[in-house]
């Protein structure tokens, strides 16, 4: 069965990078995206971008460009994502998600819980 | 970016009831909408994509409708494990963008 295995939980003072980890198996890792999204304590769920495991091509949202860093390790099947320059409003649970025919998500990974405080 | 609009933010409800949460895009989104359901400390689950194409082993009093701009998503005779958060997320352009949640309540 498909499982995302995440990174575990991290903590960061403002101004440095994080990276989380995502591990994927039960399937053939390079036929589908990885994607990852973000939620905020007690808010909604927001999409930083994604990474095409086939060839390493990443997309981003507007609000991210320049911050952060997706790439991948097709040997382990795992994908990394790093934020960088970091302020108490990246605190949040960053989940990995991979998609199907379409870009919806039918499979998450657990989530890492990131705490960015002084 | 395509704003996902929600309504209502939160609903109360009983055991029994039918419930219906609203799903308006900013632009037409061609039926490429998706509902999740999401219990405290976890991952979202995906119930429908498609605007309502319902998920394998996801229980058939979840149905999902619409066109355009406005989808719906009708849960008939709730049971208890389904009072949680629901969101939608439009995947017809990037950024992919979700709705602000609908918290279904106990009544």
């Amino acid at each position: 069965q498909v499982q995302l295995v995440q990174s575990g939980v991290e903590v960061r003072k403002p101004g440095a990078s994080v990276k989380v980890s995502c591990q994927a198996s039960g399937y053939t890792f390079t036929d589908y995206n990885i994607h990852w999204l973000r939620q905020a304590p007690g808010q909604g769920l927001e999409w930083l971008g994604r990474i095409k495991t086939k060839n390493g091509g990443t997309n981003f949202a507007q609000k991210f460009r320049g911050r952060v860093i997706m790439t991948r390790d097709t040997s382990n099947s795992t994908v990394f994502m790093e934020l960088s320059s970091l302020t108490s409003d990246d605190t949040a649970i960053y989940f990995c998600a991979r998609d199907k025919d379409a870009e919806y998500f039918p499979y998450w990974g657990q989530g890492a819980r990131v705490t960015v405080s002084s | 970016d395509i704003q996902m609009t929600q309504s209502p933010s939160s609903l109360s409800a009983a055991v029994g009831d039918r419930v219906t949460i609203t799903c308006r895009a900013s632009q037409a989104i061609s039926n490429s909408l998706a509902w999740y359901q999401q219990n405290p400390g976890r991952a979202p689950k995906l119930l429908l994509s498609a605007a309502s194409r319902l998920e394998g082993g996801v229980p058939s009093r979840f149905s999902g409708s619409g066109s355009g701009t406005d989808y719906t998503l009708t849960i008939n005779s709730l049971q208890p494990e389904d009072f949680a958060t629901y969101y939608c997320q439009q995947y017809f352009t990037t950024p992919r963008t979700f709705g602000q949640g609908t918290k279904l309540e106990i009544k």
